[in-house]
């Protein structure tokens, strides 16, 4: 089991905002580590989505955004569009590299 | 263009053995750590472990350690994932990564920012 939360699903209809938490504890993410995201397209191979909190790698849109506060980080998603539909993972560390449980993103 | 190709799909029985890579192209690969994640069906992501193909230095994660060996041929800038006797959980989906760090006040932040296509492995008796 996984010692990052996140909610298993979440959903919205096109153009609405979304935002999927990252749960952690004091020797993860409220300890100082940072956390990343990333979104797995159905069938195809993870894409990193966010790094170091907030930052969006070249070529991610600005619809996507990512935050961090004390033991928990999000994910928002503005602007929804039916190719976000995917599931949705956040990153950090705790004594080794650490995945939270994942979150699929349903676009109604 | 950094890319990570891994090899195909494989279908094996308990108890078999098994290699399987992940060969990067359009960066130095001797230069930077390759991770491996599993997703077993319908399931999350799971860090597996990592190497350093300069050196081959292989860091595990508890869960993996003494089930899997990873290993690297940085002369054909290629990494390996290997079980020397599989068993029916180890069907997965396995996914190789190019992993990075960085140092944020004093705390170490991996990261994966790149990721090959998948190598699914389905043993079955």
């Amino acid at each position: 089991q996984s010692v990052l939360t996140q909610p298993p699903s979440v959903s919205g209809a096109p153009g609405q905002r979304v935002t999927i938490s990252c749960t952690g504890s004091s020797s993860n993410i409220g300890a100082g580590y940072d956390v990343h995201w990333y979104q797995q397209l159905p069938g195809t191979a993870p894409k990193l989505l966010i790094y170091g909190n907030s930052n969006r790698p070249s070529g991610v849109p600005d619809r996507f955004s990512g935050s961090k506060s004390g033991t928990s980080a999000s994910l928002a998603i503005t602007g929804l569009q039916a190719e976000d539909e995917a599931d949705y993972y956040c990153q950090s560390y705790d004594s080794s590299l650490v995945f939270g449980t994942g979150t699929k993103v349903t676009v109604l | 263009e950094v890319q990570l190709v891994q090899s195909g799909a494989e279908v094996k029985k308990p108890g078999e053995s098994l290699k399987i890579s992940c060969k990067g192209s359009g960066y130095s690969f001797s230069s930077y750590w390759i991770g491996w994640v599993r997703q077993m069906p319908g399931k999350g992501l799971e860090w597996m472990g990592i190497i350093y193909p300069g050196d081959s230095d292989t860091r595990y994660s508890p869960s993996f350690q003494g089930q899997v060996t990873i290993s690297a041929d940085k002369s054909i800038s290629t990494a390996y994932l290997q079980w020397s006797s599989l068993k029916a959980s180890d069907t997965a989906m396995y996914y190789c990564a190019r992993h990075l760090m960085y140092d944020s006040s004093g705390y170490y932040n991996p990261y994966f920012d790149y990721w090959g296509q998948g190598t699914l492995v389905t043993v079955s008796s």
